[in-house]
């Protein structure tokens, strides 16, 4: 009964791959979150979703992409993989985003990326 | 641009002894809340204080805030080993979309 699941947990791979991580909720969230946290341990927001709306943080390469097949699930897709791109990758989720705004977020326990 | 930064950046102390953390943002919120996380865990959502409350308490948590300083302060009381994380504010600032933006962190370390 995990409430944000992240795959895989672990994930090492060669530069200029492709690969994807998969997230899923069962809270009944309706929007769910990206962030990356770098090795000083900085979280920032990569992208938000809801049935509604996209925000993508301008900062993110476009070789990051988010795919939502329904509102339970926001995977990340990432193209050409950099050494840079090595991070710990966090999936999270809360209640409305635009309403209330008084909701704490449920994260995933993390997919430790490393590129190679 | 960042939001938060905590003070101090590590914290260590002895069992039974209070722990206190501080957070600085730049922005008006609307409400400023607090996270832990363990090694190689995920953040859990400790407490949430909105722009217009001053002080909350959750067992042996208690936050403060003050928007004209744009601080905000946690503190543990009677800290236990089992309290070693680092601990993370977050904003949900009024630009922000709805997203959290989350500090630096402080890692507390608490001895047995």
């Amino acid at each position: 009964d995990t409430a944000v699941s992240q795959t895989p947990k672990y994930l090492v791979t060669q530069m200029g791959n492709d690969k994807s991580i998969k997230c899923e909720q069962n809270l009944g969230h309706d929007t769910m979150y990206w962030y990356k946290q770098d090795s000083k341990k900085f979280l920032k927001i990569m992208f938000s979703y809801n049935n509604k709306e996209l925000i993508i943080n301008e900062t993110v390469p476009n070789r990051f992409s988010p795919k939502s097949p329904d509102k339970a699930h926001l995977n990340l897709h990432i193209n050409s993989l950099e050494l840079g791109d090595s991070a710990v990758y966090f999936c999270a989720s809360s209640q409305d985003r635009d309403r209330g705004r008084g909701y704490g977020y449920t994260f995933g326990s993390g997919t430790r990326l490393t590129v190679v | 641009s960042q939001q938060g930064e905590e003070d101090p950046q590590a914290l260590s102390i002895q069992e039974g002894e209070n722990a206190t953390m501080n957070c600085s943002y730049k922005t008006s919120i609307n409400n400023l809340q607090w996270y832990r996380q363990n090694s190689g865990r995920g953040l859990v959502h400790l407490i949430l204080i909105r722009s217009n409350e001053r002080e909350k308490h959750s067992g042996r948590l208690r936050v403060t805030l003050d928007t004209s300083k744009k601080s905000s302060s946690l503190l543990i009381t009677a800290s236990r080993a089992a309290d070693t994380a680092s601990y993370f504010c977050a904003t949900d600032g009024m630009g922000s979309q709805g997203n959290l933006i989350f500090g630096k962190g402080t890692k507390l370390s608490v001895k047995p």
